[in-house]
């Protein structure tokens, strides 16, 4: 069990850039989770596959963001044009859909995106 | 829409004490209250879950209690040790198909 990895831990970028990044979850995990965090908040769901299927986007997610899970395995999010209120640690996270919802959703250390 | 109030003032408190940790939440309750850590810097780890049918659970020096009258949920670290400073997540499912929802979190430091 290697955990959820993402990349890059860090991006800089300007205003009006796109920025994509990558998450690889534990292997045997079918729950794919992004989340978005601000400093002194707790993680804000964006979105959420279940193998390659996308099951629900938060409203949060507005049109300039996208994420894919092609093989149902890793996956990216892109955000296109951003804008300063995107800085922000965008999390993953996975988890297996084995017995019920109790299966907890385990983390990786985040992607810190500042907007200049 | 559903709202979770965890301390927003950082908690202190004395080695070997004690740390409660308080989380209220608004409109019905869920199907699952789930507790998490998170330290600067990273990402949140899965302490426990606690089912809306069950009154109490432990693990270790960890233990969570849900009242789904008052709508709360406890979060306690017996005999608390330095290395419990970090930042305590509740956080809320009401199936097994829903998204999770997170409070902003308690930050606990504990001192020598």
């Amino acid at each position: 069990d290697t955990g959820v990895s993402q990349d890059p831990r860090h991006k800089i970028t300007k205003r009006g850039q796109n920025v994509t990044f990558r998450c690889d979850p534990i292997s045997e995990h079918n729950r794919l989770y992004w989340y978005r965090q601000t400093l002194g908040q707790g993680p804000e769901f964006l979105t959420y596959f279940q193998n390659e299927a996308q099951l629900e986007k938060s409203r949060l997610l507005s049109d300039r963001f996208s994420a894919e899970r092609p093989k149902g395995s890793f996956s990216t999010l892109e955000i296109q044009r951003t804008e300063q209120g995107d800085s922000a640690m965008y999390l993953c996270a996975s988890s297996s859909s084995g017995e019920g919802a109790h299966q907890p959703q385990h983390f990786g250390d985040g992607t810190r995106l500042s907007i200049l | 829409s559903q709202k979770i109030e965890q301390n927003s003032e950082a908690l202190n408190i004395q080695e070997g004490k004690t740390a409660t940790l308080t989380c209220n939440y608004t409109n019905y309750s869920p199907a699952y209250l789930q507790w998490y850590r998170q330290d600067p810097g990273r990402g949140p780890v899965f302490l426990l879950l606690i089912r809306e049918n069950e009154k109490e659970k432990r693990k270790e020096r960890l233990k969570v209690t849900f009242d789904t009258t008052l709508k709360q949920s406890l979060f306690h670290i017996t005999a608390s040790q330095p290395a419990d400073s970090a930042t305590y997540l509740c956080a809320l499912r009401y199936s097994s198909a829903s998204k999770i929802i997170f409070g902003s979190g308690t930050r606990l430091s504990i001192r020598p």
